[in-house]
């Protein structure tokens, strides 16, 4: 599992309300990364992270934040949850990027009511 | 249309059989990925692919450069093997994956 950790696993918040997600890695790995699943679409890519404090948006970024000021932590905030923000969120990472193995975090389930 | 297309979307066999699961990809790549996801959640890494072939145990994967195609093949399948099947992509550009909406396999003992 390459010593990735993701907290919570599983949350319900109310709409309207910040949530922050984290992902917590042992092996100082550069590239992080957050997507959600949800039915039909597959995996998306929310943010992704190349190092301390270099981040950039991935496909679905609208309404997430990301933050990284150590390497083993990359943080998800929904700054404001929406029910459209229900979904299954998973924390990977990778040694050099699309060219290597991926590993991925166990997940967490967000219920937005 | 995608930029990852699987098929099939759902797959139903016999313990045995000899299964493939197939995706094509219309954007120019360095690496495909092939992962397992057991319900329940956890997705883990099966194979990186940027050439050829690989295998490993009952699983075998290749990949056609040219036509842009990739399959995984199940050997003599086991209802342990059910699982959602999910290819992704690393473009040449940089680091991002674009995955399939991958292939939901039920082996029935």
């Amino acid at each position: 599992d390459a010593g990735i950790t993701q907290s919570p696993r599983h949350k319900v918040t109310e709409t309207g309300t910040p949530v922050t997600l984290r992902c917590h890695q042992t092996e100082n790995h550069r590239y992080m990364y957050w997507y959600r699943q949800d039915p039909g679409h597959g995996l998306r890519l929310i943010h992704y992270s190349y190092g301390v404090k270099d981040t950039d948006k991935g496909e679905v970024s609208d309404g997430y934040s990301v933050s990284r000021s150590k390497t083993e932590d990359f943080l998800l905030t929904l700054e404001s949850a929406t029910s459209s923000q229900t979904s299954v969120y998973f924390c990977a990472i990778s040694v050099t990027g699309a060219g290597n193995t991926i590993y991925f975090g166990e997940g967490s389930w967000l219920t937005v009511v | 249309k995608n930029e990852v297309e699987q098929s099939p979307q759902n797959l139903t066999a016999q313990e045995g059989e000899f299964i493939t699961i197939n995706c094509s990809y219309s954007v120019g790549i360095s690496a495909l990925h092939w992962l397992q996801q057991h319900p329940g959640g956890g997705i883990v890494s099966l194979f990186m692919l940027s050439s050829g072939k690989k295998k490993h145990g009952r699983l075998i994967a290749t990949i056609n450069i040219q036509e842009k195609h990739s399959s995984l093949h199940i050997t003599a399948s086991h209802p342990r093997d059910s699982a959602v099947y999910i290819c992704a992509v690393g473009g040449t550009s940089g680091s991002r994956l674009t995955f399939g909406e991958g292939t939901q396999l039920t082996v029935n003992p």
